[in-house]
């Protein structure tokens, strides 16, 4: 069982569609990433959470510390959005374990 | 814009042969990390460094070795290739004061044939 498992791991949305992606989580950790990685590799580093929710624009990020669990949430999903969505986190030897990804495309 | 620059961007290697990838990070982030990606999967830690002291690795062999520099750049080293070392390989970069926010480069998309 991997300590980091996405759900789903493919998800086509209609543009302007509510978008959750989920990541469970099975070690202690000190944070927990959300990352966005585009074609040709480039990762951008969407959010750090170590409790509670965080907000920019039209993402929402949502961490459950007890129940070792985080949700991605797109508002008003745009092609734009298309991309892979990773969520990794921190463990106590401070080494960064990935999930597999979300593919998400988002159509016109 | 992450500020943290890689290169090569592509290169292409023969089985047995050394390569070394680079990344130059933004000043004051004394901590990078390195991560192998292969195709359709998540990255997988290599090793990180902390003021050019290694701090952490992941499951790789030693072949895999790596250098950090005053100057905020570091290199990772792979010996002896294999053709199951044809990944993307991507560093990552913080610094005090952002707790452990993430700086990635773009990567270099090393195929060993």
């Amino acid at each position: 069982k991997n300590e980091v498992e996405q759900s789903p791991q493919n998800l086509t949305a209609q543009e302007g569609e509510f978008i959750t992606i989920n990541c469970s989580y099975s070690v202690g950790i000190s944070a927990l990433h959300w990352l966005q990685q585009h074609p040709g590799g480039g990762i951008v580093s969407l959010f750090m959470l170590s409790s509670g929710k965080k907000k920019h624009g039209r993402l929402i990020a949502t961490i459950n510390i007890q129940e070792k669990h985080s949700s991605l949430h797109i508002t008003a999903s745009h092609p734009r959005d298309s991309a892979v969505y990773i969520c990794a986190v921190t463990g106590s030897a401070r080494q960064l374990t990935f999930g597999s990804g979300t593919q998400l495309t988002v159509l016109p | 814009e992450t500020g943290v620059t890689q290169s090569p961007t592509h290169l292409i290697k023969t089985r047995g042969q050394q390569v070394t990838l680079r990344c130059s990070s933004q000043s004051g982030h004394n901590t990078v990390s390195w991560y192998q990606q292969a195709l359709g999967q998540g990255p997988q830690f290599i090793f990180q460094y902390y003021r050019e002291e290694e701090n952490g690795r992941g499951n790789f062999p030693p072949r895999f070795s790596g250098l950090q520099f005053p100057n905020y750049s570091s290199e990772l080293n792979v010996n002896a290739l294999e053709l199951d070392d044809s990944a993307l390989y991507l560093c990552a970069s913080s610094y005090p004061g952002t707790g452990e926010k993430l700086f990635f480069g773009s990567g270099t998309q090393l195929s060993v044939l």
